[in-house]
């Protein structure tokens, strides 16, 4: 069964502290390993795709990795405006769906 | 600009009563699908489309029908809807391709009473 699973659930950083969030995923044929940031009451917003182990993505103070097995959201000195919940999603292959994790919800504390 | 928009953004409504929850997208996106989001399970598909005609059940589509009758519309039915379909809904389109990126609705509040 095709599984993602996120750690932390929540993460509570002070402004500038850098850390990473998780996604372990199994799944039967990866087609793209997905990021999204959500707000509260709000849509996904895409973030990165990441298609191949060793594949790495970055936009402004964030940095996505992917292994065979997991991928890492690098986040470099946060500020409070970073405050989401970051989901993490993988797209089977040869399935029409993405298959999410629970996601982290990340408070940046000024 | 590029949008998904959801009509309504909040409905509460009671047990039995039909109801439909429209999406529209601008993008001239080929496939579309919907989602729901409950505490503790995260996003779920509930049914797809790959084109106008064409649908598809994800993985929890049981209380709920969908049409596909334009590109560029894919409302979400629910005949008689229960308390267990109390959720956010979100509505989503993929552009295609090798991008295979899925952009997201600002969602539907639902409650069921």
């Amino acid at each position: 069964e095709d599984q993602v699973t996120q750690s932390p659930e929540a993460l509570r950083l002070q402004e500038g502290e850098s850390s990473s969030l998780n996604c372990s995923y199994t799944v039967s044929g990866l087609r793209g390993l997905f990021w999204y940031r959500q707000d509260p009451g709000k849509g996904p917003e895409f973030l990165f795709t990441l298609y191949s182990a060793g594949e790495e993505k970055e936009k402004e103070r964030l940095k996505a990795t992917l292994t065979k097995k997991e991928s890492f959201l690098h986040i470099t000195a946060p500020k409070p405006e970073d405050s989401a919940t970051y989901l993490c999603a993988v797209r089977p292959r040869g399935f029409q769906k993405l298959v999410f994790g629970t996601g982290t919800r990340l408070l940046v504390s000024p | 600009e590029a949008q998904v928009t959801q009509n309504p953004r909040y409905l509460i409504t009671v047990t039995g009563k039909k109801l439909t929850v429209t999406c529209s997208q601008n993008m001239n996106h080929e496939y579309m699908s919907w989602y729901r989001q409950d505490p503790g399970l995260g996003l779920r598909q509930i049914y797809y489309s790959m084109n106008v005609e064409v649908t598809d059940k994800g993985d929890v589509p049981e209380g709920y029908k969908v049409s596909r009758k334009e590109k560029r519309n894919f409302p979400l039915i629910l005949e008689s809807p229960s308390p267990n379909q109390t959720s956010l809904y979100f509505c989503a389109t993929r552009s295609g391709g090798s991008t295979d990126t899925q952009y997201f609705g600002p969602g539907t509040r639902l409650t069921v009473l």
